[in-house]
């Protein structure tokens, strides 16, 4: 299977802070990369498809980039709502996602 | 509107069973997948496996082979999971998830499972 990895693992960030989270994986990937987004006690939520694809309805402060083995999610201004953990996930070969991001309010 | 909504929560001893129930509304059930996902107390994401819901074609995690069984009820528009032989790691919130573009667009709003004697 292809291992994932994400840093920060955890991050404290302020209201307004630009914040960028990482993601990489074992072996390329091309752009078969997503991310999520989940609050406590909530189901995740799609952000990002195909590395760079804003799903329908997400604010456009959000923004994915990368190809390969190397993709970011990047939040351009964080709002209150956005304090929640991010993960990976690669649909290239036998699904799995990465250990994830947690991020709260500094 | 597009959503899929879950059977409740589940108190099981170890070794029984469980079935979880996924019933969709808003789409047309055969035209997606649906994927299962679960999570542990605390933990990360761990993909299940998937059913399409056109076919029934099933392609599982190897690590839960041979304990997992998914299918669909295309005359409700329902996807069911069945875990076997239950261990107490088995105790999770169970999701099902909309397969679209390789991604998962729609998820139920999980089923919480608990394994203990």
């Amino acid at each position: 299977d292809i291992q994932m990895t994400q840093s920060p693992s955890s991050l404290s960030a302020s209201v307004g802070d630009r914040v960028t989270i990482t993601c990489r994986t074992s072996q390329s990937i091309s752009t078969y990369l997503n991310w999520y987004q989940q609050k406590p006690g909530k189901a995740p939520k799609l952000l990002i498809y195909a590395a760079s694809s804003l799903q329908s309805g997400v604010p456009s402060r959000f923004s994915g980039s990368g190809s390969g083995t190397d993709f970011t999610l990047t939040i351009s201004s964080l709002q209150p709502e956005d304090f929640a953990t991010y993960y990976c996930q690669q649909s290239y070969s036998t699904l799995t996602f990465g250990p994830g991001t947690k991020l709260d309010i500094k | 509107q597009v959503q899929l909504v879950q059977s409740g929560a589940e108190v099981k001893k170890p070794g029984a069973s469980v079935k979880v129930s996924c019933k969709a509304s808003g789409y047309t059930f055969t035209t997606y997948g649906i994927n299962w996902v679960r999570q542990a107390p605390g933990q990360g994401l761990e993909w299940m496996g998937w059913i399409s819901a056109y076919n029934g074609n099933t392609n599982y995690a190897q690590k839960l082979q041979g304990r997992v069984t998914m299918t669909t009820d295309t005359s409700t528009s329902t996807a069911y999971m069945e875990v076997r032989s239950l261990r107490s790691d088995d105790t999770a919130v169970f999701y099902c998830a909309r397969d679209s573009r390789d991604s998962f667009d729609i998820w139920g709003q999980g089923t919480m499972v608990t394994v203990s004697s």
